[in-house]
């Protein structure tokens, strides 16, 4: 059974860097070069960030990067800002032809 | 500027069928793979089904295999998502979703709908 584990919660300050971390509990994933992270904002659909492990689409600010170690792949948040308040999932294709996303992480603005 | 509306949700009972629509526009739909996510009430994000551009290839979660199918009419710009013998645990809040490139359906989804709400109770 392929799975993403993320932290529930993380937690920074504004103008701090935070980083959430993807990790894939088994191979499902195969090399895991296809990650993505969504942000979601409260009864609002979810919004690409990053995709491919590495790649950011065009207007999404590039305080977000995203970057792959072994089975783990991060998400990292620099110069916070309080805007940034909002529940984060990571996704990945699987070698079963389907795709998963992780539970999601609730990141705080303190 | 690229716009996805669903539409179709609505109550409906155990063991019944509902089939939900999303209409593209402001893109050349016909090339680019689409998808289904749902996120049941308080919960996170599931994955449900894509497919290809041309509707050649679909990809099915397990969880609702054999109960749902997914299927695009390019010349209405329109993508489908049937469903059958609807349970209590397919409740949710079902987002269609645009292929970030229009090859490999798996890089992600760059546009969401605002997505239509499935009930199923009794």
């Amino acid at each position: 059974q392929s799975a993403l584990t993320q932290p529930a919660s993380v937690s920074g300050s504004p103008g701090q860097s935070i980083t959430i971390s993807c990790t894939a509990t088994s191979s499902d994933v195969g090399s895991f070069n296809y990650v993505s992270w969504y942000q979601q904002h409260p009864g609002k659909p979810p919004k690409l960030m990053i995709y491919a492990v590495t790649n950011r689409p065009s207007g999404v600010s590039n305080r977000f990067s995203g970057s792959k170690s072994g089975n783990t792949a991060s998400l990292t948040i620099s110069g916070l800002q309080a805007e940034d308040e909002a529940d984060y999932y990571c996704s990945s294709y699987t070698t079963s032809s389907t795709s998963i996303f992780g539970g999601g992480t609730k990141l705080t603005v303190l | 500027e690229v716009q996805l509306l669903e539409s179709g949700g609505g109550l409906v009972q155990p063991g019944g069928s509902l089939r939900v629509s999303c209409v593209a526009s402001g893109f050349t739909f016909s090339t680019y793979a689409v998808g289904w996510v749902r996120q049941a009430p308080g919960k996170g994000l599931e994955w449900v089904a894509s497919i290809t551009a041309t509707g050649g290839s679909t990809f099915i979660a397990d969880s609702v295999k054999g109960r749902f199918a997914i299927s695009r009419d390019n010349s209405k710009s329109t993508l489908y998502l049937q469903m059958n013998s609807l349970r209590a645990e397919d409740t949710a809040i079902y987002y269609c979703a645009k292929a970030v490139y229009n090859v490999g359906w798996y890089m992600g989804f760059d546009h969401w709908g605002q997505g239509t709400l499935v009930t199923v109770s009794s």
